[in-house]
């Protein structure tokens, strides 16, 4: 089965500064891969995805880069701020129709005004 | 749109008793939901696929006879966790496949909180 791992478990950054989030996957039939960004005792919420055929997308403040070939996908987010502080997480599907999603063990963000 | 609903968002129930956990798909049908749990810092396991009008299955380690899963309609999917016990304390959450040409994305529930005393 797929397996995702993500680093680094914990991030503090200053509120203006970039923070990139990094992930791997083990199965290279996966070809959908989104971002969610949970905050305490909340619903993880989708913020950003990609597929396989592309290998960027951006979405303002937020971007997402793919390398097929090294399977590994990043969260780039830039000119941070205190309310992009929460937990992210990575994830992969594979192909076909069963949709699951396999997550990474998540990113503590922490953004210092 | 592609907005989930999940009921209640917090129970406390006393060991050996059962409960019952919906996941609603509120503008979309959904034939497919997952059920997921998460420990306190930890991330999201996978707990079973539910699949409308058919048996659910069940992530390796998961016990089919203790946390019961049925689909019966397009828009709800429900979780039982039979004879709790302190160790089932944890947070559930659902997720539905949203809308017709984005089949991957996951829209999850807003969550259930359980305790078990």
């Amino acid at each position: 089965g797929e397996n995702v791992e993500q680093h680094p478990s914990t991030l503090s950054v200053q509120e203006g500064d970039s923070a990139v989030i990094k992930c791997t996957y083990s199965d290279s039939a996966s070809n959908y891969f989104p971002w969610y960004k949970q905050e305490l005792g909340k619903r993880p919420q989708l913020i950003i995805d990609i597929r396989s055929n592309v290998g960027e997308k951006k979405d303002q403040r937020i971007a997402v880069t793919l390398n097929k070939t090294a399977k590994h996908f990043s969260l780039h987010i830039t000119e941070t701020q205190p309310e992009d502080s929460a937990v992210y997480f990575c994830a992969a599907s594979p192909s076909g129709s069963a949709r699951q999603l396999t997550f990474g063990s998540g990113t503590q963000l922490t953004v210092l005004p | 749109g592609a907005v989930v609903s999940q009921h209640p968002s917090w129970v406390i129930c006393k060991s050996g008793t059962s409960v019952k956990i919906e996941c609603r798909s509120l503008d979309f049908q959904a034939t497919t939901m997952f059920w997921y749990r998460q420990f306190p810092k930890q991330s999201l396991m996978l707990m079973a696929t539910s699949n409308e009008g058919s048996k659910a299955t069940y992530e390796q380690g998961v016990e089919k006879d203790k946390f019961l899963i049925n689909h019966a309609s397009l828009t709800l999917s429900t979780l039982t966790v039979t004879s709790a016990h302190p160790e089932d304390s944890s947070f559930y959450i659902c997720s539905a496949n949203g809308g017709l040409s984005n089949g991957k994305t996951q829209y999850f529930g807003p969550g259930t909180r359980l305790l078990v005393l």
